[in-house]
This record gives C-alpha cells, structure tokens and sequence, in this order.
C-alpha cells in the first residue's frame, strides 16, 4: 500500500523567512504533485513533477523531486501572509490512477 | 477556462436517507475522480471513471455507487446515510489520454452534513 508522509505538519513561520516542507513517499513513483487548499476550499493544483531532478518555480515556491530518494520538497522563500493554507502532497503511482494525498502542511505566516 | 462543476454545494440530509451528488468535469477531460475529505484529513480516494467506464475503486462503502453518463458527467448516489458520512466531497478530472501531463483538476466540492 502507498504510503505518503508529510513533515511538518504544522508550520508557524514569520513573514520573509524561509521554510521547506518535506513529503516522503513508499513506492517508486514519477509522478508527483502539490496543492494548495484554503479553509473549506477546494484544491488549488500547484506543481506537476514527472521526472527525477524535476525543478518548478512559481512566484515564491518551488517544488523539486527526487525519485531515488523517493522525496519532494516545496521550499517557500520570503514568505508573506498570503501563503497561509494547508499543502497537500500527493503521489499518483501510474496514468490515470489515483492520488494519494500526504496529511498536509497547515502553514500560518505571521506578520 | 471552464472548471469541473460540482452540484449542490452545501447538502443537509438525516441519517438513514439518500444523497445524489454530480460532477460536470472540465470539457474533453476523459477521466472522473471522486474523493472524500473529513474535518481536518487529507482527501481519500473513493472512484474513478475513464471513458465512462469505472477504472478504480477505493475505499468507497457498498452503500455508495457512482457512474459516468454518456455526456462524461458523473453521479455519486449515496443511500443509508451516516453520521460518518459528514464531509467534503470533491469530483476531480483529468485528461489521461494526452499521455503527458495529468493534473487533476478539483472542483469546488460539495459539503454533505448528515443529521
């Protein structure tokens, strides 16, 4: 069975600092995504990484991949309030099948 | 862009009755997926479609059913209801087809409460 963990789980951080959230999987997997959900909200897609040593940046996040190690992180830079939310992980083993969804990181980034 | 389309969005129902929730996915997406979110978990994978075909079953009870009509919108019928049956339910989609990228795309979700 498919295992995903995410670590912390829980992150309070200052605006403008610097945080990364871990997600470790169980099987080999390429295919890897991150999400965002506000508080009774949907989920945002963030990141797709497909391939080892897969690198995305979009604004103040960027998610990477490392299939050997069977790890993603998303690393936040110069974080501000409006990241606050909780980040999902989530591994899909093959096309078209389902996704397996870490616990989430519920960030808060205090002023 | 158009989105997946998820109807109703808020539901109250008592224990021991029905519930149909629908799923409109995006426009040429070929794949439907149903996942279930408790109060504070991560979303749980319950059923999926692929060319209106069920292509995976996860943890979805035998009181629940779903299926994938002729015009890709899909239906969750839930009978026998709980208490346990209380959360977020959202329809995901996906082009599976395109043979690269897969995003699935979330709707807004329904919010099933059960009294």
């Amino acid at each position: 069975e498919l295992k995903v963990e995410q670590n912390p789980l829980f992150l309070s951080m200052q605006e403008g600092k610097n945080y990364t959230i871990y997600c470790n999987y169980s099987t080999t997997s390429d295919r890897l995504y991150w999400y965002r959900q506000d508080p009774g909200k949907s989920l945002e897609s963030l990141f797709v990484l497909l391939s080892n040593g897969a690198v995305k940046q979009e604004g103040r996040l960027m998610a990477s991949l490392d299939t050997k190690a069977r790890l993603s992180t998303l690393h936040i830079t110069a974080a501000v309030h409006d990241l606050s939310a909780t980040y999902f992980c989530a591994v899909q083993e093959t096309s078209g099948s389902r996704l397996t969804f870490g616990e989430g990181t519920q960030l808060t980034v205090n002023p | 862009a158009a989105g997946v389309i998820q109807s109703p969005r808020h539901l109250i129902k008592e224990k021991r009755e029905t519930a149909t929730l629908k799923c409109y996915p995006i426009p040429r997406h070929d794949t439907v997926y149903w996942y279930q979110q408790g109060p504070g978990q991560d979303p749980q994978f319950l059923i999926s479609f692929y060319e209106k075909m069920q292509s995976d079953k996860g943890s979805i009870p035998d009181r629940f059913s779903a299926q994938q009509f002729s015009d890709y919108h899909s239906e969750l019928n839930m009978s026998s209801l709980e208490l346990g049956d209380s959360a977020l339910y959202f329809c995901a989609s996906s082009l599976v087809s395109s043979g690269y990228q897969e995003t699935q795309y979330f709707g807004p979700g329904t919010r099933l409460l059960v009294l």
